[in-house]
């Protein structure tokens, strides 16, 4: 089983902070990293499919950069609103066989952004 | 619309029966994918199929079955075997290709088991 880590666990910032996120996996067979948004009572939904080393990926005021070498990806978001309080979810996608498509999940960071 | 089903929202089980949750997609995708959730942690992945009548176990398929017999459908049963069955189920689907495969998630089902 591989071992995706997210940090921090909880995150709580005011209205108008920017924040960031981490997610750190094993560099050994990377295929792609994704990023979810999962908002209360709604079903998770994709942000980023990164591939590249050195990719970067932009959505409005949320971003995202991943390191294949070192075994991260950071999530930014710059100007936190009350709609970005949301789960965040990292995972990843490793070459091979019938692991083809298979993702493996991180705990997830929970951001609550406070008017 | 497109998208995927899941039935119901909520499920209540007394021990030692077995539950079938239900997933359907109109996306024509051909992987789909059951996950578990508990407080606390990450997704974790049960059971994935790539193609019609084949599928795969994930990390935790003890106590869990499958069956992939329509493009469309991929239904989970929980079984007696399952020591702690009560969490949340999303299932989701998607396209296999070289370029990193976006999954689309259902609403999920509840299971609570008395």
């Amino acid at each position: 089983i591989l071992n995706v880590e997210q940090s921090p666990q909880s995150l709580h910032v005011q209205e108008g902070d920017s924040t960031n996120f981490t997610c750190s996996f094993p560099s050994s067979n990377f295929y792609a990293l994704h990023w979810y948004r999962w908002e209360t009572a709604k079903s998770p939904e994709a942000l980023f499919v990164m591939t590249l080393n050195g990719d970067e990926k932009k959505k409005g005021r949320i971003s995202a950069t991943l390191n294949t070498k070192e075994g991260y990806s950071y999530l930014y978001i710059k100007g936190s609103q009350p709609e970005d309080s949301a789960t965040y979810l990292c995972a990843l996608s490793n070459a091979g066989g019938t692991s083809y498509g298979k993702l493996t999940f991180g705990q997830g960071t929970i951001l609550t952004v406070h008017p | 619309d497109g998208g995927i089903t899941q039935s119901p929202k909520y499920l209540f089980r007394k021990e030692g029966q077995n539950v079938t949750l239900s997933c359907e997609q109109n996306l024509n995708h051909d992987a789909m994918y059951w996950y578990r959730q508990d407080p606390g942690q990450g997704l974790r992945l049960i059971y994935y199929s790539q193609i019609v009548n084949d599928f795969q176990k994930g990390d935790i398929a003890e106590g869990y079955s499958v069956s992939r017999e329509k493009k469309e459908s991929f239904p989970l049963t929980v079984t007696s075997a399952q020591k702690n069955p009560t969490a949340f189920y999303l299932c989701a689907s998607s396209t296999i290709d070289r370029f990193g495969n976006e999954q689309f998630f259902g609403p999920g089902t509840r299971l609570t088991v008395l």
